[in-house]
């Protein structure tokens, strides 16, 4: 049984502080990971991916990988209201597969 | 990024009537669509896969007689709710990858409610 867990939360930060959101795998082999935004009634956004070890930046939101402790994590800097959503952790164990899905943790952001 | 479209958005029918769902890659052509289920406050749990022109696979305890697929076309994929009961009530979400593209795109979704 291939799984992907996270902590549902909520975390909460205050306006402006960086959110960590973490998230684990079950799957040694998987090969690409994905970080995904859900606003509640909608269909999730994709943030960002990522394949190799190490840090990938793109704007305020960071991905980490380390496929050793089969971890990857998301940051989010400078945090705001509007990133107050459920965050989707999504592995893609081969090429072609759909995606596995956590079930999300929810992030509440402070004015 | 590339568009998937998914109508109806909100559906409410009576227990024992059929629901169709559709999803259409509006920008480039869906070799594979992924159909997905998610209850409140739970994941995303995959359905089926289904690939141009062949039939879907389904996942284990996904009904095949009851949540009929159909991907005639590159950019069409269509999902029925048979004979929709309460338990069916759910958010419907397809996804579509492009045949170069490891990214998939999700459509925005059906929310089902079956009275």
């Amino acid at each position: 049984q291939k799984e992907v867990e996270q902590n549902s939360g909520p975390l909460s930060v205050p306006e402006g502080a960086i959110a960590s959101l973490n998230c684990t795998y079950s799957d040694r082999g998987s090969q690409s990971f994905f970080w995904y935004r859900q606003y509640s009634g909608k269909s999730p956004e994709l943030i960002m991916f990522i394949y190799s070890n190490g840090d990938k930046e793109d704007g305020r939101f960071t991905a980490q990988l380390n496929k050793a402790s089969q971890y990857v994590s998301l940051l989010i800097r400078d945090s705001q209201p509007s990133d107050s959503a459920t965050y989707l952790c999504a592995v893609k164990v081969k090429a072609g597969t759909a995606l596995i899905f956590g079930k999300g943790t929810t992030l509440s952001v402070s004015s | 990024g590339a568009v998937v479209s998914q109508h109806p958005s909100r559906v409410i029918c009576k227990s024992g009537t059929s629901v169709k769902i559709e999803c259409r890659s509006l920008d480039f052509q869906a070799t594979t669509m992924f159909w997905y289920r998610q209850f409140p406050k739970q994941s995303l749990m995959l359905m089926a896969t289904s690939n141009e022109g062949s039939k879907a696979t389904y996942e284990q305890g996904v009904e095949k007689d009851k949540f009929l697929i159909n991907h005639a076309s590159l950019t069409l994929s269509t999902l029925t709710v048979t004979s929709a009961h309460p338990e069916d009530s759910s958010f419907y979400i397809c996804s579509a990858r492009g045949d170069r593209n490891e990214k998939l795109f999700f459509g925005s979704g059906t929310q089902l409610s079956v009275l």
